[in-house]
Parts: C-alpha cells; structure tokens; sequence
C-alpha cells in the first residue's frame, strides 16, 4: 500500500521561509505532489515531482529525494495569505493517495 | 480558465435517504476521482476512473456508493441509503493522465446527513 507522514502543525513567522516535509512508502512511484487548502476551499495544485531534485515556482519550491522515499515544499517569503493546509500526495501503481496535511500558520 | 463543475455545493438531506453529486471534469481530462474529506483530515479516495473504466474502487463503500461515468466525460457519485457518518466533503478532481501529475479539484459538495 501506500502511505505519507508530514507534520501536522508549523507555525512561522511572516517574510520567513518556512519547509514542510514529507516521507512516504508506495510501490511503483510516478511522484510526488503538493497541494495548498484554505480552510472552506479545495485542495489546489502547487507542483509535482518526479525526478530527484528541486523545483521551482516563484516563491514556493518542492524537492524529491526517491533514493530517501522524502520530499519537502519550501515556502519563502511569507505572506498571512499562505496560511493553509498543505498535503504531499504520492503517484504510484496505486492511485493519488493524500497525507493528512500539514497545518501552517503564518503570524506576524 | 478551465475548472472542474461540481453540484450541489451544499445538500441536506436525512439518513436513509438517498444523495447524488455531479462531477463536469477539465474538458480532455481522462481520469477522474472522487474522494471524500472529513474536517482536519486529507482527502480519501473513493474511486478513480481512466475514461469510463473504474481504475480503483477498492476503498468505496461498495454497499451503498455507486460512481459512474457512463461516457467518459461526467461523472455522478450516489449514496443509498445515506448514513450519519456520511457528512464530509466530496470532492471530484481531473487530470490529464493517470500518473497523478497536476490533478485539479472542484469546489467540492459538503454533504450533511442529520
């Protein structure tokens, strides 16, 4: 089966940068995503990663280490309006399975 | 900018009453899930389909869910007959492919069964 473990809280401070990490187990990865939830809003698309390294997208990155089962998404430059829930999903023989999300508040 | 229709936003309805959500996926988007999210927690998937083929249903209350996608382009996930523990979220997503990249949700229906 598959499984992912991510923090459940973090809290930051605004303009700080901020990195929510996430292991998983799954057979046959195809990669690895990040979603961003405010509460009341569904889950939208922040990136994804399939091959070992990082991605960037302005200012937010997401890394993958598959040799490690590992991946984090960085959040620079904080803003009140990144306070959201985020979630790791993982791809593999099995369908897009979610972590329990991660929870960051940012404060000022 | 293209999205993901879902429909009702919101339903109330009675326990052992029945309920179906409508899913209008990302015009060209072959898969297609359903999953459901209870408060605090991260979605759950409740079916996936490649097409009009069921890819995984393993985890769909098979006694009283049902999801079809009869032409491979909208979907309609059904509870019969709707328990208590059936209030949540249900939240239809598309994507181009099945790899899991780039998946795009809807706004979601938040069901409550009283």
């Amino acid at each position: 089966g598959q499984s992912l473990e991510q923090p459940s809280e973090v809290t930051a401070v605004e303009g700080a940068i901020v990195q929510i990490n996430c292991t998983y187990q799954t057979s046959g990865f195809y990669g690895l995503s990040w979603y961003q939830q405010h509460d009341g809003g569904a889950p939208t698309f922040l990136s994804y990663n399939a091959l070992d390294g990082l991605e960037e997208t302005g200012r937010f990155s997401s890394f993958l280490s598959r040799s490690d089962s590992y991946g984090y998404l960085l959040l620079q430059e904080l803003q009140m309006k990144d306070s959201a829930s985020y979630f790791c999903a993982v791809s593999g023989n099995t369908p897009l399975v979610f972590g329990k999300g991660t929870r960051l508040s940012v404060i000022a | 900018e293209a999205e993901v229709a879902q429909s009702p936003r919101y339903k109330i309805t009675e326990k052992s009453q029945a309920v179906a959500f409508w899913c209008d996926p990302i015009s060209g988007h072959a898969t297609l899930y359903w999953y459901r999210q209870i408060l605090g927690q991260g979605p759950e998937l409740l079916v996936q389909f490649q097409d009009e083929s069921v890819v995984d249903d393993s985890q769909l209350p098979k006694d009283r869910f049902s999801a079809e996608r009869l032409k491979g382009v909208d979907s309609t996930l059904k509870i019969q007959p709707a328990e208590l523990g059936d209030s949540a979220m249900y939240l239809c997503a598309s994507s181009l492919m099945d790899s899991g990249r780039g998946a795009f949700f809807g706004q979601g229906t938040r069901l409550t069964v009283v």
